[in-house]
């Protein structure tokens, strides 16, 4: 089947300007995590969708950051009033549901996002 | 913040020679993931050793894990110029189980033909 995928891959926007990153996971997956990866850095920790438990949204930078997931499927990454500092590369992944034993992630391409 | 520290940041051989990289970590953990990156984009699961593991095999990947000095190595034996690419660590931690990982700097393979 298809793996994950993200829209749009490259996103151009001037700083103070809203932008919203989307993901479609594996169909299954129960899981969603987002990701930032700077350049030449590690990947950063954003937020994490489980199923229907309230989404662990530890590693948002600033309150300028929010996601929501539909049920299990497209999740949407909204940055409000960008900033330079925010241009990265935005990844998504997906892992199958915890009774699978898998505990694994399927990363999305990414969005490179750049702000002027 | 990024739990994982990864050495050496780069990394360049031969085709043929084998390739390690090390990564060490702060937290307990639950397991250990490798992951590749091509172009800066998305990634790829390698392996993953759970945390009462010691050793593992996956064709031309070896990765150990030493709880005691909570670090771990990827060793890829016989590199092909395929191989070049960055390496990541990753771990997932040991309380809680939320699934959620915690990724090293990365380690950048450059293998020459």
């Amino acid at each position: 089947g298809a793996g994950v995928s993200q829209s749009p891959s490259n996103k151009v926007t001037e700083k103070g300007k809203d932008v919203e990153l989307r993901c479609d996971p594996i169909s299954g997956h129960t899981a969603l995590y987002w990701y930032r990866q700077r350049l030449g850095q590690g990947l950063e920790f954003l937020i994490y969708f489980q199923g229907n438990s309230a989404p662990d949204k530890s590693g948002l930078p600033s309150d300028r950051f929010s996601a929501e997931r539909t049920g299990e499927s497209v999740s949407t990454l909204t940055i409000q009033r960008t900033q330079q500092e925010d241009s990265a590369v935005y990844l998504c992944a997906s892992s199958a549901p915890r009774t699978s034993g898998s505990r694994k992630q399927y990363f999305g391409p990414g969005t490179r996002l750049t702000v002027l | 913040s990024q739990q994982g520290e990864e050495d050496p940041q780069a990394l360049s051989i031969q085709e043929g020679e084998n390739a390690t990289m090390n990564c060490s970590y702060k937290t307990s953990i639950n397991n250990l993931q490798w992951y590749r990156q091509n172009s800066g984009r998305g990634l790829v699961h390698l392996i993953l050793i759970r945390s009462n593991e010691r050793e593992k095999h996956s064709g031309r990947l070896r990765v150990t894990l030493d709880t005691s000095k909570k670090s771990s190595s990827l060793l890829i034996t016989a590199s092909r110029a395929a191989d070049t690419a960055s390496y990541f660590c990753a771990t997932e931690g040991g309380s809680g189980n939320t699934g959620k990982l915690i990724f090293g700097q990365g380690t950048t393979l450059q293998v020459k033909p």
